[in-house]
Formats: structure tokens, sequence, C-alpha cells
């Protein structure tokens, strides 16, 4: 079985600065790690993913992750963040022929001018 | 870019009813899912399907819930007796491969009075 911890469940920050989302999983087989953005009233919309390989793993509208395997974690980064980027963000995990993923709580990321 | 669309949009009924909720996959997705999402709280696993049949379910999944892929397009949830804990966001998601991560449609918001 696998969970997932996303350690922030609200972070305000001002707009161009850097953010980062935490997220810790736990599994006992390799994982596929995946973050998922949620935008008010729509679903939830693929980010980026890591597979293997490259533990720097970069996605869609500027963010990135990194994997780490020896702390568990999988963190979202992004440089500068837009007054767009104010979501839900949500780290899942999935085991490799499962089918189904494990979510974290979510995060809240609110972006302020 | 295909979508995974979902119908209603939103449907409230009386306790006790049935609902059917409807998706449209992406059309060359071999994996279909629900999950839903209870007001304020995280995503959860209800349900995969592939070639025609239930590859795995939760424990949310009981003798209420069924799933049907009644031609080549559609992808139905059924609750046949609805609850008020049943009320969520359910949301249809596909893919091709686990490693693929999810297309998710925009929901179905579920209330039920």
């Amino acid at each position: 079985a696998q969970s997932v911890t996303q350690l922030d469940s609200q972070v305000p920050v001002f707009e161009e600065a850097p953010v980062e989302l935490r997220c810790n999983y736990s599994s006992s087989v390799s994982v596929y790690l995946f973050w998922y953005v949620q935008y008010p009233n729509q679903g939830l919309q693929l980010l980026l993913k890591y597979l293997s390989g490259s533990t720097l793993v970069k996605g869609i509208n500027g963010f990135e992750a990194e994997f780490n395997k020896s702390q568990t974690s999988f963190h979202l980064r992004k440089p500068s963040v837009h007054i767009s980027d104010t979501a839900e963000y949500f780290c899942a995990v999935t085991a490799p022929q499962a089918g189904k993923s494990t979510f974290g709580d979510g995060t809240t990321l609110t972006v302020k001018p | 870019e295909p979508e995974v669309t979902q119908t209603p949009s939103h449907q409230v009924t009386q306790m006790g009813q049935e609902v059917i909720l409807r998706c449209v996959p992406i059309s060359n997705h071999l994996y279909f899912y629900w999950y839903r999402q209870i007001l304020g709280q995280k995503v959860e696993f209800l349900v995969s399907f592939y070639n025609n049949e239930i590859s795995e379910k939760s424990e949310i999944f009981d003798d209420q819930f069924s799933v049907e892929r009644p031609d080549g397009s559609n992808f139905t949830l059924k609750i046949r007796s609805t609850k008020l804990e049943d009320s969520a966001m359910y949301f249809c998601a596909s893919n091709q491969d686990q490693e693929y991560g999810y297309t998710f449609g925009s929901g179905t918001r579920l209330t039920v009075v």
C-alpha cells in the first residue's frame, strides 16, 4: 500500500516569488510520482510526472519537481509564480501495474499581488 | 487536445434515488477510472475498468455502485440508492497506461438531499 503526505495545506506567496510545495510518500515498492493542479470548478490536470531516470523533471506552466529516493520526497517548485497559479495542487503515487493512484490531501497555493 | 467529457456537471437527487453519471473517455485510452472528492477532503479512488471489466475497486465501491461501458464511447457510474454521504464531486479519468498519468474530466457535482 502507498500513502502520500503533503506537508502544507495552504501556501500563501506573493507574485513573482519562488514557491515550493512539499510532498512525501511511503511505499514498499517503486512508484510513479505525479503532480496535478486543480483550478476552481475544474478537474485535475497533470502538471508533471516522474517514472525513472533523471530526478529533476519539468512540467507545464514552468513547474518542476525533484525526486529524492532517500528522503522519499517529490517536492514541486516554481522560481517565479503568477496570480494565475492560484489553485489546489495534488501529489499522487501509483505503483506500476496497479492502475489506481493514491492522492495527498492537497495544497492550496494562493498567489497575492 | 482530446478531453474526457462528463455529464451532467451538477446533479441534485433525493436520498434513495438512483443516479447515473456519464463519462466519455478519450477514444484511444484503454483504462478508465472513477474517483470522488468530498468537499474539503482528498481525492479517493472508487474503481478502475479495463478490457470491459472491473480491474480494481475500493472499499467505498460497495454493492450500491456499478460501472458499465455500454458502447464503444461511454463509461457510466451508477449509484442504486443514494445516501446523503454520497454527496461529492465525481471525476472520471482515463489513460493509455499507468505511466501516463490520468486525463480527468471536469467532474459531476452530486448533491443528495
